[in-house]
């Protein structure tokens, strides 16, 4: 079972809104992650969990706040976004960090109004 | 900032033939290489993995690692209209702490 689970799929959201993405995996990896997909491009890492703990955050703007509340469990708090945020954020796990696969979830697809 | 380069297609090859991306990355401490399929609107899904140089072969779908020349491709034998999709190419460093590169992707139409 390779299954990385993320709701909700899609979402509305204005710009004072506030709204959490989740993800959850039952793999046992202890790596997690997240990743923002635009239109045409390719996956841009956004952070990566580690054994619970933010191992690396790709200087990303403070209206994304990640929180890794179990080994199974990841969220990304989202406030005060802006129209080009816009885009399919993904989440994505591994076995741990380093140099092993990664399997990503379905994905939410974010619109910002 | 680590190079991933893919030739963004589009490719297009009829259906039974060998479709063949091809993939180039400029961090000779990349250890770990990833091939990922996507389909319009949707996630990426892990169908390749290399660690070693030389081939690896699962099904239709053959990866070949040549470090060497910094160089990794995948095979797609009797290509069908469902492989259609982009295919992401993806390396992994432990200099790096894993952070997972991906080159912009090969767009694959398989026509019938």
């Amino acid at each position: 079972d390779t299954e990385v689970t993320q709701t909700p799929k899609h979402l509305v959201m204005g710009m004072t809104n506030k709204k959490s993405l989740k993800c959850e995996q039952h793999m046992g990896h202890r790596a997690m992650y997240w990743y923002k997909q635009k239109a045409k491009k390719p996956p841009e890492l956004m952070f990566v969990y580690s054994y619970e703990k933010l191992s690396i955050n790709e200087s990303v703007p403070s209206r994304f706040s990640p929180e890794c509340p179990n080994s199974s469990l990841l969220n990304l708090h989202l406030h005060a976004l802006q129209p080009e945020d816009s885009a399919l954020y993904l989440c994505a796990s591994s076995q741990d960090s380093m140099l092993v696969e990664a399997f990503f979830g379905q994905g939410t697809r974010l619109t910002v109004v | 900032q680590k190079e991933v380069e893919q030739n963004s297609g589009p490719l297009s090859v009829p259906e039974g033939a060998i479709a063949s991306l091809n993939c180039t990355y400029s961090d000779r401490g990349s250890q770990s290489f990833f091939w990922y399929r996507q389909y319009s609107g949707k996630s990426p899904e892990l169908i390749m993995f290399i660690y070693s140089n030389g081939d690896k072969e699962d099904g239709r779908f053959t990866a070949q690692l040549n470090k060497a020349s910094q160089y990794v491709s995948l095979l797609i034998r009797d290509s069908q209209p469902s492989d259609s999709a982009t295919y992401l190419c993806a390396v992994k460093s432990r200099s790096t702490l894993g952070r997972l590169y991906f080159g912009r992707g090969t767009q694959l139409t398989v026509w019938p």
